[in-house]
């Protein structure tokens, strides 16, 4: 069974720059998350989706954050503009809907962003 | 506020001694609690979890966690290292009554010594 695909692996922008990212979480799995880590950090949740309504995005920094799952499988995870700050790697885990309960992740690999 | 302490940036010891990785939490709820790992550029890795029952639980390669309630406290063991053990490891809580979501401790990088 296929794992949860990331992509890019890395990317290097100069600030005030576009990017995004882009999961496809396994196969089956309603519940999508984008974290954050920054180095020498634990990740940090930005957006949980269940199927394809985001259910917490509390923690999205909606003034240049923004995160879709159109038909309920893949999401993108835009930043426009980018700033210094936010080079990191934005991890994209997902859990089937019998984990919901007890918060089993599986994660992908993760995109690392460097911002110039 | 919902928190999670692994008091140990870093943690270096000998290939074949044994291991004790740290984790405090300060949680609301009854928690569910996950100990994972991350080698160099790679995602993360479940390696155990607790969610009810018997507080010593067994994971992979290995490992094993106690949760102790009074002390608030989920410290990952293993009993021999092996040089493939070297990555960071990180603990992480939730609770249904926070809507599952996971928070992760800071990390611990261990460092194995031949």
């Amino acid at each position: 069974e296929a794992g949860v695909v990331q992509s890019p692996r890395y990317k290097i922008i100069e600030k005030k720059q576009p990017v995004a990212f882009w999961c496809n979480p396994i196969s089956g799995h309603n519940t999508l998350y984008w974290y954050r880590q920054n180095l020498g950090q634990g990740p940090e949740l930005l957006i949980r989706y269940e199927n394809e309504e985001a259910v917490d995005d509390s923690q999205l920094p909606k003034d240049r954050f923004s995160a879709e799952r159109l038909k309920g499988v893949d999401s993108t995870l835009k930043i426009q503009p980018a700033e210094l700050g936010d080079s990191a790697v934005y991890l994209c885990a997902s859990s089937a809907r019998q984990d919901r309960n007890t918060g089993e992740l599986f994660f992908g690999e993760g995109s690392r962003l460097t911002v110039l | 506020a919902q928190s999670v302490t692994q008091p140990d940036i870093h943690i270096t010891v000998s290939e074949g001694a044994s291991l004790e990785l740290r984790c405090n939490y300060s949680y609301g709820a009854t928690p569910y609690l996950f100990w994972y790992v991350q080698s160099p550029g790679q995602g993360l890795q479940l390696l155990l979890k607790y969610f009810s029952g018997d507080t010593l639980v067994q994971g992979i390669k290995g490992f094993e966690a106690e949760f102790k309630r009074s002390q608030s406290s989920f410290n990952l063991r293993k009993p021999s290292v092996h040089w493939s053990d070297a990555a960071e490891y990180f603990c992480a809580v939730g609770a249904r009554e926070y809507g599952n979501k996971l928070v992760f401790g800071a990390g611990t990088i261990l460092r194995v010594k031949s």
